[in-house]
């Protein structure tokens, strides 16, 4: 039981490129989230999603796509890297509802842009 | 925007001492979460409070809840060095969708 993955650990980027990070679950889980952290703004939310097939905007979302054609798997895409993306990026999945939500979080990709 | 607010900022205690953590936050909730992270590491669940519950142990750890005044707190007891870490609350506000909230987080140091 692998619990959330994410690659690539690190990742230097220019301002234009675009790119996938990626996020994988091996726990059924329904409900999956990308956040950024940044010093001293704790972890915000960019987007999620409750089960395959449906996703929503969190509170960041601009420069930010994702799609959720598994319940496994949930990339996120930078569509045109910009500097202001620099940051560390968290993958979390847990079960839907208010029971047991308890997130389970990747070990992060650390992103720089240039 | 950040419902749930941590504080203090920064804690450094000794050994052996207990930690004393608070949070605060604004609408109603679900329930209220305590996650540890430690340095270039992803985040750890510690413990899940429900709205309906008022206090909950795990361990060393005890959380505490007051939905009149919107507040919780996290003890340890008898600190060790290797809880030196952020701890941040989230909140599960009510209707939110099962989306988390998460405070900015303290940084406690635990002194050998």
């Amino acid at each position: 039981n692998a619990g959330v993955t994410q690659t690539p650990k690190f990742q230097v980027l220019k301002t234009g490129q675009s790119m996938t990070l990626q996020c994988a679950q091996d726990m059924n889980h329904e409900y999956m989230s990308w956040y950024r952290q940044d010093p001293g703004m704790g972890l915000r939310l960019i987007h999620y999603s409750v089960g395959a097939g449906i996703t929503d905007q969190g509170e960041v979302p601009n420069g930010y796509n994702v799609s959720r054609s598994t319940t496994e798997d949930f990339p996120l895409r930078l569509l045109s890297a910009a500097p202001s993306q620099t940051s560390v990026y968290f993958c979390a999945s847990s079960y839907h509802g208010t029971v047991y939500n308890e997130q389970f979080f990747g070990p992060g990709t650390r992103l720089t842009v240039l | 925007s950040q419902q749930g607010e941590e504080d203090p900022q920064a804690l450094s205690i000794q050994e052996g001492e207990n930690a004393t953590m608070n949070c605060s936050y604004k609408t109603s909730i679900n329930n209220l979460q305590w996650y540890r992270q430690n340095s270039g590491r992803g985040l750890v669940h510690l413990i899940l409070i429900r709205s309906n519950e008022r206090e909950k142990h795990s361990g060393r750890l005890r959380v505490t809840l007051d939905t009149s005044k919107k507040s919780s707190s996290l003890l340890i007891t008898a600190s060790r060095a290797a809880d030196t870490a952020s701890y941040f609350c989230a909140t599960d506000p009510t209707g939110a969708n099962s989306k988390l909230t998460f405070g900015k987080g303290i940084t406690l140091s635990v002194r050998p």
